[in-house]
């Protein structure tokens, strides 16, 4: 079954740390999305990327980094500078066709030792 | 940048009854796709219905439909024969036609009481 796998469903970082969270897709889907979700605040975007090797800044994207070097990944990297990064984070992809939603994974919880 | 409003953080209806959960958005385009999803504890999120800026026609889905209102900007989903299921977070998203972004409300817990 096509779908989006986020890994790992749970996640600790510490102090200082960088950390990767991974997001494949397997939808053939040529837009790849990851969002924030805090509580009572929704969901924010971080970064999307609408083909390979281009991607854009959301509205929270500092202290964030992406790449997109394969359509069907788009990993995410909570970098040192993300003071506050605990936190639900959301991995979609759609296609590229106006009329069609976003598919979700199952997404990756992020906490602080 | 477009925005969507969900004015009504928590909300919570009888087993068996019906629900409206409300969304308004602010755009200056015509045509726009707009979307309900859903988000139970195990926090995946379910598409539940979408409707296009261009058809008058209200969208159903089962026991799912919404009322679409054009002129005031509103897209407000009915939850009819609500059953214990359907307890989770809502989500209104509204895509441009201009690009891929999509953008979120904040969401209404809904709280089914048996």
């Amino acid at each position: 079954d096509g779908g989006i796998t986020q890994s790992p469903k749970y996640l600790f970082r510490k102090e200082g740390q960088n950390v990767t969270l991974s997001c494949e897709q397997n939808l053939n889907h040529d837009a790849m999305y990851w969002y924030r979700q805090d509580p009572g605040q929704g969901l924010r975007l971080i970064y999307y990327s609408q083909i390979v090797n281009d991607f854009q800044k959301g509205d929270i994207a500092e202290g964030y980094s992406v790449s997109r070097e394969k359509k069907e990944s788009f990993p995410l990297t909570v970098t040192s500078a993300q003071k506050n990064p605990t936190a639900f984070y959301l991995c979609a992809s759609s296609r590229d066709r106006v009329n069609q939603p976003q598919h979700f994974g199952d997404g990756t919880r992020l906490s602080i030792l | 940048a477009q925005t969507v409003t969900q004015s009504q953080p928590e909300m919570s209806v009888q087993e068996a009854e019906t629900v409206t959960l409300s969304c308004t958005y602010d755009t200056s385009e015509s045509d726009y796709y707009l979307f309900w999803y859903k988000q139970p504890p195990s926090r995946q999120m379910i598409l539940v219905i979408r409707q296009e800026a261009y058809k008058q026609q209200n969208a159903t889905e089962n026991r799912f439909s919404v009322n679409f209102q054009k002129a005031a900007k509103s897209f407000s989903l009915k939850i009819s024969d609500s059953q214990l299921g359907d307890a989770a977070m809502y989500f209104c998203a509204y895509r441009s036609m201009a690009g891929n972004q999509f953008y979120f409300g904040t969401g209404t817990s809904l709280t089914v009481i048996p």
